[in-house]
Formats: C-alpha cells, structure tokens, sequence
C-alpha cells in the first residue's frame, strides 16, 4: 500500500532563517506531488505541484520554492523566512496515471511557527 | 474559473442529529467531487468521492450525491457522533488541480 511521510512535525523558527520540509512517498511510481499551506482556521492554499521530476508548477508568487530531486521525493524551502510564512504545510500526493479520477492523499502536515 | 462554496459553520449538534454541510461549485467540465475531513492537527483524510453526475459516495455512515443540475455535493449523516467532531472540506478536482472550500466546523456535543 502507498503511505506518505512527511517531516518535521513541527518547526519554530526565526525570521530570516531558512527553511527546509521533506516529503516523500512510498508504494508508488510517478505521483503527482503537491504542497498546501492552511494558515489559523482557514482553508487550503496550492503553492506548488509537480508532474514529475524537475516539473514544478507554481501558484503563488512568494518567497519559497520547491524541488523534486527523485521521483517519490518532494521538498519546500525558503532562503529567508518571514513572519506571514507561518501556517500548517501539508504535503499530498495522487496517481499520476490509471483509471479513473485519483483522489489526492495527504500527509500528517509540519507546523511552521516563524517568531 | 473552478471555484466550491460551502457553509463555513462553525456547526453544532447534538449526539444522534443529522448531518447535512452544503456544498456547490462552479466549474468547467466534468470534475470530480470529494468531501475531505481533517481532526485536529492531522492532515486531510479522503471521507468518500464521485467521479460523475448522479453518483453516490458513502463512508462511514457518510454520503453525498453529485448533482450536475443543481451543481451540489452536499454531506449528510442520519447520526452524528461525537468522534465525527472535525473540519470538513469539499473539494473538486479537475485536470491536474484540485479546489477546495474554505472548510466546515462541526461540533458534536454528548
């Protein structure tokens, strides 16, 4: 069966710092990979996707990027981080290909607190 | 553009009522349609899903029918518990993305 793991769980770290969340994904071959952020009570917002390695789409113009270096492998960093960065990441992955609609599944988040 | 409005609650009830959280979108095609809960510090889970019009998706006493007339997808439960307490979130996927509503509250009191 396919599980996702996402770290770390949680995360306190100063303005200015950089930043580093690893997902991964395993059971799977070619997924879709994607990264939200849901700030406080509020909804989910897409900052990347990607089809496949070094295919990244970007939703937002902001100050984090994403890379995929390996196939099952997804990450989200920051070179400066501001105070508006803090939220609840949440990294999730589908079928890229197959039958059907594949649902997206998501990991167990990193809470980012930027003081 | 893709778009899902739901209630945005917060919703309270009592232990054994039922449960209906409205949900519309306005999309494009033919998307699909999924209901998303998510406890506390977690991240989203799958609750169920319909690919196409007229489809009933269930789980765990869960349903919701895709309505393309009316544009719908909203979730009922005939008896809720307090362990269905949550946010849960409508969304709607199309092509490679996904839209999601802004999330339900609900609260079940014992």
């Amino acid at each position: 069966s396919q599980t996702i793991h996402q770290w770390p769980a949680t995360l306190v770290q100063p303005v200015g710092s950089p930043l580093s969340l690893e997902c991964t994904v395993e059971g799977t071959s070619n997924p879709n990979l994607y990264w939200y952020r849901q700030a406080a009570g509020r909804g989910l917002q897409l900052l990347f996707y990607s089809i496949g390695i070094d295919q990244i789409s970007s939703e937002v113009p902001q100050n984090l990027s994403a890379s995929r270096p390996q196939d099952r492998q997804f990450i989200l960093s920051s070179k400066k981080l501001l105070l508006s960065d803090s939220g609840f990441y949440l990294c999730a992955w589908r079928a890229g290909t197959g039958t059907g609609y594949s649902p997206l599944h998501f990991g167990n988040g990193t809470r980012l607190t930027v003081t | 553009g893709n778009s899902v409005t739901q209630m945005e609650g917060p919703v309270t009830l009592s232990e054994e009522a039922f449960l209906t959280i409205n949900c519309t979108y306005t999309a494009t095609g033919y998307p699909s349609l999924f209901w998303y809960v998510q406890y506390p510090g977690e991240g989203l889970q799958l609750l169920l899903k319909a690919t196409k019009a007229d489809d009933k998706g269930s789980n765990k006493g869960f349903e919701a029918t895709y309505r393309k007339e009316t544009t719908s997808f909203h979730l009922e439960k005939g008896s809720v518990q307090v362990s269905d307490s949550a946010v849960y979130f409508c969304a709607l996927g199309y092509g490679q993305n996904f839209v999601f509503g802004p999330g339900t509250r609900l609260s079940v009191l014992p």
